[in-house]
């Protein structure tokens, strides 16, 4: 069975620094995996994913990360946080086999606050 | 590029009622996963339907059950509602290969 863990509740960055969100996968085969963030009573936004490919991936408003096969882990960066950035963070996984294209497996989320 | 649309955004029934949620896909995306969230389980599957029949299902009693029409809009249902059944319920539109999902923004459902 696949399962996400984002051992971090809440992290706590001062603008300007950089941002890390963890994120660490157990899955069968191939991980697919993903970046969504949350806004307060919004749906998921996407930011990124890895399919394939380059282990550093980039995607939306400056975010990053990079997928470590070894560590079992795909952490999310940004080099410098804006208190915009304040929002919760999922991290979910798919394994590879056809019959859960449709089956996400999310992280508890990590709640980011950046500070002026 | 229209989004995914979720019907209606908030909602509050009574016990022991029935409600029925609406999610209408990105045209031309042929899966649709329902979702809830709430804060003590966090995100959790409920189900998956592609051209028109399920393919994949969470463990969730059977009082949850979905469709999905033809021209992919996708509506779930809760019966017999239990005050555990408040969430966020999102729904998630993709073509179907499992390589992205666009979320809609969740129907806020409260149960009194």
């Amino acid at each position: 069975a696949q399962s996400v863990a984002q051992p971090e509740d809440q992290v706590n960055v001062a603008e300007g620094n950089p941002l890390t969100v963890k994120c660490t996968y157990s899955v069968s085969g191939n991980p697919y995996l993903f970046w969504y963030v949350q806004y307060p009573n919004r749906g998921l936004q996407f930011l990124l994913k890895y399919i394939t490919g380059d282990n550093l991936v980039k995607g939306s408003y400056g975010f990053e990360a990079e997928f470590n096969k070894s560590q079992t882990s795909f952490h999310l960066k940004k080099p410098s946080a804006l208190v915009s950035d304040s929002a919760l963070y999922f991290c979910a996984v798919r394994d590879g086999a056809t019959d859960s294209w449709g089956k996400l497996q999310f992280g508890a989320g990590t709640q980011v606050v950046v500070t002026p | 590029k229209a989004g995914v649309t979720q019907t209606p955004r908030y909602l509050i029934k009574t016990r022991g009622q029935q409600v029925t949620l609406s999610c209408s896909p990105i045209s031309g995306h042929r899966s649709v996963s329902w979702y809830q969230q709430t804060p003590g389980q966090g995100l959790q599957f409920l189900f998956e339907y592609f051209s028109e029949t399920q393919r994949n299902k969470g463990n969730f009693p059977g009082r949850f059950s979905g469709r999905q029409f033809s021209n992919s809009r996708s509506e779930m249902n809760v019966s017999t509602l239990e005050l555990g059944d408040s969430a966020l319920y999102l729904c998630a539109s993709s073509v179907g290969q499992g390589v992205g999902y666009t979320f809609g923004s969740g129907t806020r459902l409260t149960v009194v």
